[in-house]
């Protein structure tokens, strides 16, 4: 059983179109995140919830709006879709925040705006 | 700020040689967490090794381990009997001990294993 899975895997959409990437954790974990790796492999966090409470919101465009319905689930939409948006979208979970708690990644989703 | 920096974007050892991947940090904390990540062509991001910065001794996970050292901010990793099945992006990364868990990553090192 994939311990973090996120949906879709491949999307590829036009300029301007809204998608979403969806996420779960069947770990038990109280805390999951968004991380971003660009077209020369850099990773950054996005955002991170912990028990659906947001924590982390780095500086990303309001255009990317995360939902955690419940603690194992932690969605990503993005309006208006732009070229740079273009990249690999990491969903990860943690048992809980600070200690040091190995955060776990899912296989990440690949968007493509054209 | 925390920095991760990987000063070798590129790597290649025999089989079932050796070869050390460098990384180093800055940060001002003195408590902390450091891991290495693999990202095979498959693209899912692996955990291969996670250090406790209070621990003196190097964290080894079969035939992966590190050299950490604390003063000089310096954190290796060594893969010992490489195999094919190791060719991947290796990434470096910090996290702080209290508050938000989040992972600063390094540049990452592209390691080919050569049949």
């Amino acid at each position: 059983d994939t311990a973090v899975s996120q949906t879709p895997k491949y999307l590829v959409t036009q300029m301007g179109n809204d998608k979403s990437i969806k996420c779960e954790q069947n770990l038990g974990h109280d805390t999951m995140y968004w991380y971003k790796q660009d077209s020369k492999k850099f990773l950054k966090i996005m955002f991170s919830y912990n028990n659906k409470e947001l924590i982390i919101n780095e500086t990303v465009p309001n255009r990317f709006s995360p939902k955690s319905p419940d603690k194992a689930h932690l969605n990503l939409h993005i309006n208006s879709l732009e070229l740079g948006d273009s990249a690999v979208y990491f969903c990860a979970s943690s048992q809980r925040m600070g200690s040091g708690n190995t955060i776990y990644f899912g296989e990440g989703s690949w968007l493509t705006v054209v | 700020a925390q920095t991760v920096t990987q000063s070798q974007p590129e790597m290649s050892v025999q089989e079932a040689e050796t070869v050390t991947l460098s990384c180093t940090y800055d940060t001002s904390e003195n408590n902390y967490y450091l891991f290495w990540y693999k990202q095979p062509p498959s693209r899912q991001m692996i955990l291969v090794i996670r250090q406790e910065a209070y621990k003196q001794q190097n964290a080894t996970e079969n035939r992966f381990s590190v050299n950490f050292q604390k003063a000089a901010k310096s954190f290796s990793l060594k893969i010992s009997d490489s195999q094919l099945g190791d060719t991947a992006m290796y990434f470096c990364a910090f996290m702080k001990q209290a508050g938000a868990n989040n992972l600063f990553f390094g540049t990452g090192t592209r390691l080919t294993v050569i049949p």
